[in-house]
């Protein structure tokens, strides 16, 4: 089956620096998704990794191993407002989206 | 409008009766989803649309139907409700092309079973 694993919880402190992992068992493999969802709202699309590496976006950053089935979220300079879930997703052989549960981010000052 | 819009916000329903959850999206995207999203589990795909006139079926559609008349509305029906129907369902949309092809989320509606 597949499957999308991540922690479901994790803790933090304001002006820290987080690494959310996620690992994954999919049938084919065509790209990886994190979203952030606050509590009560939609997703709303953070990154995407196609290949082996490192991508930056400002304070976040997402990196990809395919060959070991891992990714990683990086959030630097934590600001309270990060406090959300963050998702990771993957999209499959047949181009659908497998998401994994989230990871609720708690930031504490 | 801008983005996607879904309606209603919320809804409490009697098992037993029929429910349609209105999405509908104004970035001519040609590709839109609809995802339920239940406490402790990821979203999962109830059915999609890569284009208007054709829908499939996702990872659970039992109990669901929906529709694509044209490019903006993508319907889901509720045709006799379950208690385990009960969910938070969300509405998404995305070109259907490119590398990326990243999907857009609605606000979601909240519906309660009883």
């Amino acid at each position: 089956g597949q499957n999308i694993d991540q922690p479901t919880e994790m803790t933090a402190t304001e002006g820290a620096i987080v690494q959310i992992n996620c690992t994954y068992q999919t049938s084919g493999f065509n790209g990886l998704f994190w979203y952030q969802q606050h509590a009560g709202e939609a997703p709303t699309f953070l990154s995407y990794n196609v290949l082996d590496g490192l991508e930056e976006k400002g304070r976040f950053s997402s990196f990809l191993s395919r060959s070991k089935g891992y990714s990683y979220l990086l959030l630097k300079e934590l600001q309270m407002k990060d406090s959300a879930s963050y998702l990771c997703a993957v999209r499959d052989s047949n181009y659908q989206l497998i998401w994994g549960a989230g990871t609720k981010l708690i930031i504490k000052p | 409008i801008a983005g996607i819009t879904q309606a209603p916000t919320s809804q409490i329903l009697a098992a037993g009766r029929r429910m349609t959850l209105r999405c509908t999206q104004d970035m001519r995207h040609n590709a839109m989803y609809w995802y339920r999203q239940d406490l402790g589990l990821g979203l999962r795909l109830i059915h999609y649309s890569n284009t208007a006139g054709t829908t499939g079926k996702g990872e659970v559609p039992d109990g669901y139907s929906v529709s694509r008349a044209n490019t903006d509305d993508f319907p889901l029906t509720l045709a006799s409700a379950v208690p385990s129907q009960t969910s938070v369902y969300f509405c998404a949309s995305s070109t259907g092309t490119g590398d990326t092809d990243t999907q857009y989320f609605g606000p979601g509606t909240r519906l309660t079973v009883l």
